[in-house]
């Protein structure tokens, strides 16, 4: 049983371009949770779905950014118009229905 | 209170030596808490669940005090490898919403 996939591991973008960031969670995992960790600093949510549904956005800033997990495949976070201050890492965590989440490597984003 | 709070520390100690951690919640109904571990630019990664008084696993002790609201992690006979930081997680418990709160870690460096 793989673990939670996250690809790719490291994305570097020019201002101006988009990021897409993948996670797949593990087989039988309908819950997915995004979070952003900047340098030096703690994690922070940014939002939670089920298949197909977004549970929990409350952590996403309202422009530029959106999350989807559809019916098949990966759940994508996708950032728009990237700027500097997007540079940081993005962890995905996926549960089966309980509390414990288990999470991906992380996908380091870098902004030039 | 904070949702979730805790020392940010750094709690520096030699090797061999017993520290502990202090969280906090606001949300007198949470049941379950979780303590997870992150390594420096890796992904978090759960160290221990505590679902009703406490839990023991090996070096490592969770209590838990609802009266008072606060969890606490104590870990006996430091290792070099645990360095790292400690966070403190409690889930929200909101209707369908599994999202967790967490805190914003103990940073912990044990020396030689």
């Amino acid at each position: 049983n793989a673990g939670v996939m996250q690809n790719p591991r490291h994305l570097v973008r020019r201002r101006g371009q988009e990021a897409r960031l993948r996670c797949s969670p593990m087989k039988g995992h309908s819950h997915v949770y995004w979070y952003r960790q900047l340098p030096e600093e703690g994690l922070k949510f940014m939002v939670y779905l089920q298949k197909e549904n977004i549970i929990d956005e409350s952590g996403m800033p309202k422009e530029r950014f959106s999350a989807e997990f559809p019916k098949e495949g990966p759940s994508i976070l996708r950032i728009q118009q990237v700027v500097r201050g997007d540079s940081a890492a993005y962890f995905c965590a996926t549960t089966e229905s309980g509390d414990e989440q288990f999470f991906g490597p992380g996908t380091r984003l870098t902004v030039l | 209170r904070k949702e979730v709070e805790q020392d940010p520390g750094p709690f520096n100690v030699p090797e061999g030596a017993t520290v502990a951690f202090n969280c906090t919640y606001s949300n007198s109904a949470s049941q379950s808490f979780f303590w997870y571990r992150q390594d420096c630019r890796k992904e978090p990664k759960l160290l221990m669940s505590v679902y009703s008084s406490g839990n023991e696993d090996g070096r490592f002790t969770a209590q838990l005090n609802r009266a008072s609201q606060y969890i606490s992690l104590l870990i006996r006979d430091s290792k070099l490898s645990d360095s790292a930081t400690y966070l403190c997680v409690v889930p929200l418990n909101a209707g369908n919403n599994r999202k967790l709160i967490w805190g914003l870690g103990t940073s912990l460096a044990v020396n030689p």
